[in-house]
């Protein structure tokens, strides 16, 4: 079984919609990220959680929020959806003196 | 502005031959670097990792080379073969437990049969 999951992989909705994607690890790790990536842009930081208690906003918040359930669930919410964040969104996950980060197989939102 | 850069957006290299992935980083408070390798429809996978005390470290057919004086890592596959297209993306951390890893924007190889 995969160590870091993601929910859905495909998801098409329509403008305004609130969409929710959803990670979840076996990792053991106290950390999670959630990252997006546009063609030519690399990965870039929504939100990142170093443990339960902890949220904070990366490169670009705006638009999303996130909720860490629990140590291995973190999940991220659209509330508004738009075309322009249609993407490839991942979650990863790290732990450990290097923070080596593991991804998930990511999403694919597509907003209509 | 970008701490991490990677120049070159993509690389054509011939099945056999090097592949050479250039890095440059900004902050020196960097103490590690790694390097993960994405393909298509799938999750960047963790590839090979250097310490900023180390100027070198090799896994099989993947080197990595840290040059601290440049601020410059550079990822070496050879002989490069046709499964290792891909994009590559660099990443650089500070002291675990501070701030997340920082990306490039990754480099799309292409190696050719």
């Amino acid at each position: 079984d995969a160590d870091v999951t993601q929910t859905p992989r495909n998801r098409i909705t329509k403008t305004g919609k609130r969409i929710m994607l959803e990670c979840s690890q076996t990792k053991g790790h106290d950390r999670m990220y959630w990252y997006r990536q546009d063609p030519g842009l690399g990965l870039r930081l929504i939100y990142y959680s170093f443990d339960v208690k902890d949220i904070n906003k990366g490169e670009i918040s705006d638009g999303y929020s996130v909720s860490r359930q629990a140590q291995a669930k973190f999940s991220l919410s659209l509330e508004s959806a738009i075309p322009n964040q249609t993407a490839l969104y991942f979650c990863a996950t790290s732990g450990g003196f290097t923070d080596t980060q593991y991804f998930g197989p990511g999403t694919r939102l597509t907003v209509l | 502005d970008q701490q991490v850069k990677q120049n070159s957006p993509s690389l054509s290299v011939q099945e056999g031959r090097i592949s050479i992935l250039n890095c440059d980083y900004t902050n020196s408070m960097f103490d590690y670097f790694l390097w993960y390798k994405k393909y298509p429809a799938e999750g960047p996978t963790f590839l090979i990792s250097i310490s900023s005390i180390k100027d070198k470290n090799e896994d099989g057919r993947f080197t990595v080379f840290l040059n601290k004086s440049a601020k410059h890592l550079s990822l070496h596959i050879v002989p490069s073969q046709p499964g290792d297209s891909a994009v590559y993306f660099c990443a650089a951390g500070s002291p675990p437990g501070n701030t997340p890893l920082v990306f490039g924007k990754g480099t799309r190889l292409s190696v050719i049969a």
